[in-house]
């Protein structure tokens, strides 16, 4: 059974770069898309982006200049990587796996725990 | 503001049967499949349903969803207080390439 689990450091300064890793384990990272989700405090789901285990990613437009993700399937982990923060970046960031081999539809299966990131100096 | 549209809130009492809507475009759920999640007290969200009235393994058939042209629509049945949590819809858009989720449905069981 895939489990999903995000990591990284819970504080960044404005302006700053957030960096976050979320850990596979108990399956491949082949033939799925990979996902980061985030959720601010009070409100609703946001998907910032996934990548592909061929190497291709797909962000959401309003991220997309800052966003980056990349995989490493030695060690089983996919990364996120966000510039210029701003407090309106703070949110749980969840990393989340696609339901379907080789698809990418918004139906997401499995989801790590989460991990909460405040932006503030 | 969310680019597919919820209610805000729901409510029911045990028992009752409670109907969530999801209001999108052609470009979404006029073309593409809903998926549905549930998301309880302090935890991640969970798929509750996909392409458009698909239960996974584990979701009981209390639940069920809908779908016509625009607008999609999840169902409860037999209303538990466990129910009781955030409900949110999920599609694919054409136009951004990429999924986009309603604003939430905070569920309230009386």
């Amino acid at each position: 059974q895939v489990q999903l689990q995000e990591s990284g450091p819970g504080l960044v300064k404005p302006s700053e770069t957030l960096s976050l890793t979320c850990t596979v384990s108990g399956g491949s990272m082949s033939t799925y898309s990979w996902n980061w989700i985030r959720q601010p405090p009070g409100k609703g789901l946001e998907w910032i982006g996934y990548f592909y285990y061929t190497g291709k990613t797909n962000y959401n437009p309003s991220l997309k200049s800052r966003v980056s993700m990349s995989f490493d399937t030695s060690t089983n982990h996919f990364s996120l990587r966000l510039t210029s923060v701003t407090a309106a970046d703070t949110a749980v960031y969840y990393c989340a796996r696609e339901l379907t081999p080789n698809y990418a539809v918004g139906a997401f299966d499995v989801w790590g725990q989460g991990t909460p990131v405040t932006v503030s100096s | 503001q969310s680019v597919l549209t919820q209610p805000p809130s729901a409510s029911g009492t045990l028992g009752q049967r409670v109907t969530i809507s999801c209001s999108g475009s052609r470009t979404n759920i006029g073309r593409n499949t809903v998926n549905w999640y549930q998301q309880l007290p302090g935890t991640a969200p969970q798929l509750l349903m996909h392409s458009d009235n698909q239960r996974p393994a584990g979701v009981p058939d209390r639940f069920s969803a809908s779908k016509s042209g625009t607008s999609a629509s999840l169902a409860i049945s037999g209303l538990q207080s466990e129910d009781e949590g955030n409900y949110y819809c999920a599609v694919w858009d054409d136009t951004s390439q990429g999924p986009v989720f309603g604003g939430g449905t905070k569920l309230t069981v009386l």
